[in-house]
């Protein structure tokens, strides 16, 4: 499959904690996003980095890349309540438009 | 700039009827894809749509299909409903979804309910 794999399916932290979420994928992609989802609503664009890139901040959020392990990892800092969503992660192939969303990880930040 | 809009929010049909689904994408988006999201699989593609010709299609049978109109605007048809078609069905949209592999926008989706 061409899905990306999220780890773990489910994380529950404390409000202020750091929350870690990993990505693995099968071949060389063209760039990774990540997306958020609050219950039974549509996704949110979060954050895309490109496969020669490392890192990539944006607020609150980290993401790096590793191709030669084809993985990626999100970190969400100083975590709140309202962070409280589940997280996919899409790598998209030079291969077409096509977007391979895994199962997500669920997110769950106690107050 | 109004997001994408997906109609109806929810729709609850019986095993063997048929439903369309609506997608309006962001103005000047043309290319328009269709998930299906359940529990235990996550978000499965479905298909898209660009300049209304289907580009892309994921592994679905025959009973799914889809169309684009001219004004980019996307509707989806399941026929002879099963009980596991109950899902959340979301569309997403992005100007071209070509080499520029942009981000998508998604809609809130419609909920799907067979019994």
């Amino acid at each position: 499959s061409q899905q990306g794999e999220e780890d773990p399916q489910a994380l529950s932290i404390q409000e202020g904690e750091n929350a870690t979420m990993n990505c693995s994928y099968k071949t060389s992609i063209n760039n990774l996003q990540w997306y958020r989802q609050n219950s039974g609503r549509g996704l949110v664009h979060l954050i895309l980095i490109r496969s020669n890139e490392r890192e990539k901040h944006s607020g609150r959020l980290r993401v790096t890349l590793d191709t030669s392990k084809k993985s990626s990892s999100l970190l969400i800092t100083a975590s709140r309540a309202a962070d409280t969503a589940s997280y996919f992660c899409a790598p998209v192939y030079n291969t077409g438009n096509q977007f391979y969303f895994g199962t997500g990880t669920s997110l769950t930040v106690i107050p | 700039k109004a997001g994408v809009t997906q109609t109806p929010r929810y729709l609850i049909k019986t095993r063997g009827q048929q439903v369309t689904l609506s997608c309006s994408p962001i103005s000047g988006h043309r290319s328009v894809s269709w998930y299906q999201q359940t529990p235990g699989q996550g978000l499965q593609f479905l298909f898209e749509y660009f300049s209304e010709t289907q580009r892309n299609k994921g592994n679905f049978p025959g009973r799914f299909s889809g169309r684009q109109f001219s004004n980019s605007r996307s509707e989806m048809n399941v026929s002879t409903l099963e009980l596991g078609d109950s899902a959340l069905y979301l569309c997403a949209s992005s100007l071209d979804g070509g080499a520029s592999w942009e981000k998508l926008f998604f809609g809130s989706g419609t909920q799907l309910s067979v019994l």
